[in-house]
């Protein structure tokens, strides 16, 4: 069975400081794994995309992800937070030759002033 | 490009009214979903289109609900008739290969 879990619904860190967001998944495929963005108000956002090819990732606005296959991993990380980061953050899983994609239930990030 | 574009931003209705979403996918992509997002149920996918022909509509609520999309430019997400747990923001989703470029949405209130 398919499945992402995002291990923390709600983090906080202070601006200026790294940002470490948990994703685990289960797939008996070759994944596909993706980190969305949402401000409030808005739609998804794509942050960075993993498919197979180099392991780290790198995305927008400085965001990068590490595909650790032997710890179904893709946590996401920032070094250093801005304001603007504060958002929702979803995990999501793809499978090879399956359009469904599996939603994490999202990390809602706050970046303290 | 100019990404999926989904109108109205916003609507307001009341219960018993019509109420049709509509997307505009990017073009060129092949494939488009609609997804539902609320407090409770987080993001459920509603239906999925390729190459315009409904593939998967199992996550349709009810009846009450359907979606159209008769060109590779243009999909419909109608409701009818509305009910105040319809409530929601409704997203449009389009996608090529790997990965889905997501409109702004469209939040519904039922009243």
């Amino acid at each position: 069975a398919q499945s992402v879990t995002q291990l923390d619904s709600h983090v906080s860190v202070s601006e200026g400081t790294p940002v470490l967001l948990r994703c685990n998944y289960s797939s008996s495929y070759s994944p596909s794994l993706f980190w969305y963005v949402q401000h409030p108000n808005k739609g998804l956002q794509l942050l960075l995309k993993y498919t197979s090819a180099a392991t780290l990732v790198k995305g927008i606005n400085g965001f990068e992800a590490e595909f650790k296959k032997s710890e179904t991993s893709f946590h996401l990380t920032k070094p250093s937070a801005h304001m603007s980061d504060a958002a929702e953050y979803f995990c999501v899983l793809g499978t090879s030759g399956t359009y469904k994609y599996i939603f994490g239930t999202g990390t809602r990030l706050k970046v303290l002033a | 490009d100019a990404g999926v574009i989904q109108s109205p931003r916003h609507e307001v209705t009341e219960m018993g009214q019509e109420v049709t979403l509509r997307c505009k996918p990017i073009s060129g992509h092949n494939s488009l979903f609609w997804y539902r997002q609320t407090m409770m149920r987080g993001l459920e996918l509603l239906i999925y289109f390729n190459n315009n022909v409904p593939i998967d509509d199992s996550g349709m609520p009810e009846d009450r609900f359907s979606a159209k999309m008769p060109n590779a430019s243009f999909s419909t997400l109608k409701i009818q008739p509305s009910e105040p747990r319809d409530s929601a923001v409704y997203f449009c989703a389009s996608s090529l290969v790997v990965g889905y470029t997501f409109g702004s949405g469209t939040r519904l209130t039922v009243v």
